[in-house]
């Protein structure tokens, strides 16, 4: 149980593009997603929680007109990366918590490797 | 600020145990302590966690110390599947935030 799905696992594209990332929990459901960005050789930094019918909250640093973030139901948060350019290229990853109780894990999607030339 | 301790890295034979240290020296009374391990080019996988007691899972087993400021994960027999680098975080329930240190880098031979 607890699986998390993110599509696409890799994207390449042009400067300039914009990509939206899905990440859906699949046989549960989340009220708390999160996004973060993972640079090589780098460990995870959190970007935004995204909370299930409202505005997201983003880290500091972190542009929110750049990454947009949008929670519409319980099983589905998206992350759009509006006009990238090479420095937004990372690993992007999603994590979803299942349940409000204290202390409940996240469970991560796969990741998406984003590359923008 | 991941406010825990880890070595970087770690080395250990097939079939052996493994003990994975971290150190929490300024744990709170509410933090539960959570570990999660990143294989390669993929996410994080959700390992174990506690609070107070020892806990134990198919994956892995964790062993809280009884001041709570340190903690070991017990990979009972290692595989060369389970190298990849463990994440031993603090997590503040009302928080709700995994701030992820620079974890330890288990490798496994034969």
């Amino acid at each position: 149980g607890a699986v998390v799905s993110q599509h696409p696992s890799r994207v390449i594209c042009k400067s300039g593009t914009s990509v939206k990332i899905e990440c859906r929990s699949l046989d549960f459901q989340a009220t708390t997603m999160f996004w973060y960005r993972q640079f090589p050789k780098q460990s995870l930094m959190l970007m935004a929680t995204s909370n299930e019918g409202s505005k997201a909250t983003y880290e500091q640093g972190v542009e929110k007109d750049k990454f947009l973030i949008n929670h519409a139901s319980l099983t589905l948060s998206t992350l759009t990366v509006t006009s990238a350019h090479p420095e937004d290229s990372s690993f992007y990853i999603c994590s979803a918590r299942a349940g409000t109780g204290e202390g409940q894990p996240q469970h991560f999607g796969d990741g998406t490797r984003l590359s923008i030339l | 600020d991941a406010k825990t301790t880890q070595p970087n890295s770690m080395e250990s034979n097939e079939e052996e145990p493994v003990h994975l240290p971290c150190n929490h020296s300024t744990i709170s009374g509410t933090d539960y302590i959570h570990w999660y391990r990143q294989l390669p080019s993929q996410g994080p996988e959700y390992v174990i966690h506690g609070l107070t007691s020892n806990v134990n899972n198919r994956m892995a087993s964790l062993a809280i110390a009884e001041d709570r400021k340190s903690s070991t994960l017990i990979l009972h027999r290692a595989t060369l599947r389970d190298a990849a680098v463990y994440y031993c975080i603090r997590y503040t329930g009302t928080a709700s935030k995994l701030t992820f240190g620079t974890g330890t880098r288990l490798q496994v031979t034969l």
